[in-house]
């Protein structure tokens, strides 16, 4: 069983450009969530998505954006990338929410300069 | 709030056990997970607890839930120099988000 797939693994991009990162889930589960890891702030929560609608929103400026289509995989958009938005950023699916773990990949490691 | 804390580092001598400990603040999370990361890799699930359970033991993982107190800890028997990596607790928010601790560095010596 294939696992969940970030694609790309690596990133450098320059500061005012935007970036779109990938996600494909688990397959059959329906919610994938976007997580950001920097050493400053640790593990924060961006967005969720279930059923190709947006369930959950964290504390992060509209620059931050995402979808998901109906084969569930999911998208993550950056605009006007600052130096800040570097940062590993982890994509996790569940069956549901509450009462399952969530399966993370391997992140995409973004790097704005 | 939410919020979930653990302390930065543990050291452990190889074959000894290690307990990495963590506190939450919502009472109402009705799940609270341990997660593992290595370097330059994602997070890797590796047990769960439901918050009607006192423990849960998983081969060398044991983890202990104190509801009252909202204390959880992971216990790992016969630590390996495989288990160095950096360890994640976290609750599920009443709106299904994931909150994370900072995270436990364990260091194991040979």
């Amino acid at each position: 069983k294939a696992g969940v797939t970030q694609t790309p693994r690596y990133l450098i991009k320059t500061r005012g450009q935007q970036v779109t990162l990938s996600c494909s889930p688990i397959s059959g589960h329906r919610s994938v969530s976007w997580y950001q890891q920097t050493p400053g702030q640790g593990l924060q929560f961006l967005f969720e998505y279930f059923s190709e609608t947006q369930r959950n929103k964290g504390n992060f400026p509209g620059r931050f954006s995402g979808r998901q289509f109906s084969n569930s995989r999911s998208e993550m958009n950056v605009s006007t990338l600052e130096l800040g938005d570097s940062a590993l950023y982890l994509c996790a699916s569940s069956l549901s929410t509450v009462n399952y773990g969530y399966t993370f990949g391997s992140g995409t490691r973004l790097t704005v300069v | 709030g939410e919020d979930v804390e653990q302390s930065l580092f543990l050291s452990v001598r190889e074959g000894d056990s290690s307990v990495i400990n963590c506190t939450y603040t919502d009472s109402s999370s009705t799940y609270l997970y341990w997660y593992k990361q290595e370097p330059g890799a994602g997070l890797q699930l590796l047990t769960y607890i439901f918050s009607n359970m006192d423990m849960k033991q998983d081969q060398r993982l044991t983890v202990l839930l104190n509801k009252k107190d909202k204390h959880l800890s992971l216990r790992i028997a016969d630590t390996q120099t495989g288990d160095s990596a950096i360890y994640f607790c976290a609750e599920i928010s009443n709106t299904g988000k994931l909150i994370f601790g900072q995270g436990t560095t364990l260091q194991v010596k040979p």
